[in-house]
């Protein structure tokens, strides 16, 4: 069974940390995997990423994938409060339902 | 430009009533999808529409149903609500033109409460 696990469920952090949020998967056949970041309503996009090693960044967030090892991590850097959030992953499978499988996410709070 | 609307916003149903939760977005997109979220189970794909006029079953399709007459509009309908359907109801689309290499853009969300 197709399946998207992250870790940690949780996490609590101050101002200026740098945490590092996972992402492990196993589908039937990968396309890409997705990270996005849910406040108080709708998931918003970050990244997709679809060939290892080649690093994503915007602004202090970066991504990266490893197919051999099938996880992906993204990285914040001087985190701050505003970055306080459920960050979801999530895989496309092109089996044969081909749909996008969503991890729970990860819950993290930055204290100021 | 929206991008994609959900009415309503919140909605309080007594259980057995028959409830429809619209979707309608403007981007012109072809794939479009219904999630339920829930506490400690993430998001779960109830019902998909591939194009216009087609639709399938996602993880948990029971209790719900879905049309697709138009490219803009993904109304889903609980023809006889139950508790369990409380939850965060979420649609999305996408561009189909390479499925599996497009993001998903989420409307803002529907919280319903059954009763």
């Amino acid at each position: 069974e197709d399946k998207v696990v992250q870790s940690p469920l949780s996490l609590v952090v101050h101002e200026g940390d740098t945490v590092t949020l996972n992402c492990s998967y196993e589908v039937t056949n990968f396309r890409s995997l997705l990270w996005y970041k849910q406040e108080k309503k709708a998931p918003t996009f970050l990244f997709m990423l679809t060939s290892s090693g080649i690093e994503k960044k915007s602004g202090r967030l970066s991504s990266i994938l490893d197919k051999k090892e099938l996880f992906s991590i993204l990285n914040i850097t001087a985190t701050q409060t505003g970055d306080s959030a459920v960050y979801l992953c999530a895989v496309w499978d092109g089996g044969s339902q081909g749909n996008l499988i969503f991890g729970k996410g990860t819950k993290l709070s930055v204290k100021p | 430009i929206a991008g994609i609307t959900q009415a309503p916003t919140s909605q309080i149903l007594a259980a057995g009533r028959r409830m429809t939760l619209r979707c309608t977005q403007d981007m012109r997109h072809n794939a479009m999808y219904w999630y339920r979220q829930d506490l400690g189970l993430g998001l779960r794909l109830i019902h998909y529409s591939n194009t216009a006029g087609t639709t399938g079953k996602g993880e948990v399709p029971d209790g719900y149903s879905v049309s697709r007459a138009n490219t803009d509009d993904f109304p889903l309908t609980l023809a006889s609500a139950v508790p369990s359907q409380t939850s965060v109801y979420f649609c999305a689309s996408s561009d189909s033109a390479d499925r599996g290499m497009n993001e998903q853009f989420f409307g803002p969300g529907t919280r319903l409460t059954v009763l």
